[in-house]
């Protein structure tokens, strides 16, 4: 029962090269996000997608962009990586069906650690 | 809008102490609370919530929590705290909608000193 699978665990990036985190997850979930982590900040979201097709900004969007592929995959692209990008990353997923319920858990993914230098 | 303000960023008890953990909550709708854990090097865990219904909550691994409305808090305790316990703990906040991303805390981490 694999949840929420997240690749790469670890990367390093050079100041302005690009990458992108692959997100899936097998719960048949409708609604999926992306989070960074920072010491003393918490979990800020950066994008979701309450369904597939659709996609929306969080708090911290700028310098990412993101694609929901279909229902299982939700990837976050760092077009050009900058120092500030350097965080956790983790991407996380609820059921939010056709009777969306803000008491729905979320399913958190394992994290990828990031550092851009 | 919605928010969360975790009081105190570090708390350390001594093993078998009592836990308290402070979250205080904004919320423009009736509110849907959570408290999530992790461990080192792990993605977040759901501890408990509350929905609607009775207040007191309980969790898992001896946590509990108690909603009032009056306070807009949403305090996190364990009555005996053990070395397990060591991690860092989120409050976050969601509204009625699925659809509505939930809010995370900063988060408190807390130690436990034998």
């Amino acid at each position: 029962n694999a949840g929420v699978t997240q690749t790469p665990k670890f990367q390093v990036l050079k100041t302005g090269q690009s990458m992108t985190l692959q997100c899936a997850q097998d719960m048949n979930h409708n609604s999926m996000y992306w989070y960074r982590q920072d010491p003393g900040m918490g979990l800020r979201l950066i994008y979701y997608s309450a369904s597939e097709g659709t996609t929306d900004k969080g708090e911290v969007p700028n310098g990412y962009n993101v694609s929901r592929l279909n229902k299982r995959e939700f990837s976050l692209r760092l077009e050009s990586a900058a120092p500030s990008q350097t965080s956790v990353y983790f991407c996380a997923s609820r059921a939010s069906g056709r009777s969306p319920r803000g008491n729905e858990k979320l399913f958190f993914g394992s994290g990828t650690q990031l550092s851009v230098l | 809008a919605q928010s969360v303000t975790q009081l105190g960023s570090h708390v350390s008890v001594s093993e078998g102490a009592l836990v308290l953990l402070r979250c205080n909550y904004s919320s423009s709708v009736p509110p849907y609370l959570f408290w999530y854990v992790q461990y080192p090097n792990q993605g977040l865990q759901l501890l408990l919530k509350y929905t609607t219904g009775a207040t007191l909550v309980k969790g898992i691994n001896g946590f509990e929590a108690e909603f009032k409305k009056s306070e807009t808090s949403f305090h996190l305790t364990k009555p005996s705290a053990h070395m397990s316990d060591a991690a860092e703990y989120f409050c976050a906040v969601s509204g009625l909608s699925g659809n509505t991303p939930l809010v995370f805390g900063k988060g408190t981490r807390l130690s436990v000193i034998a």
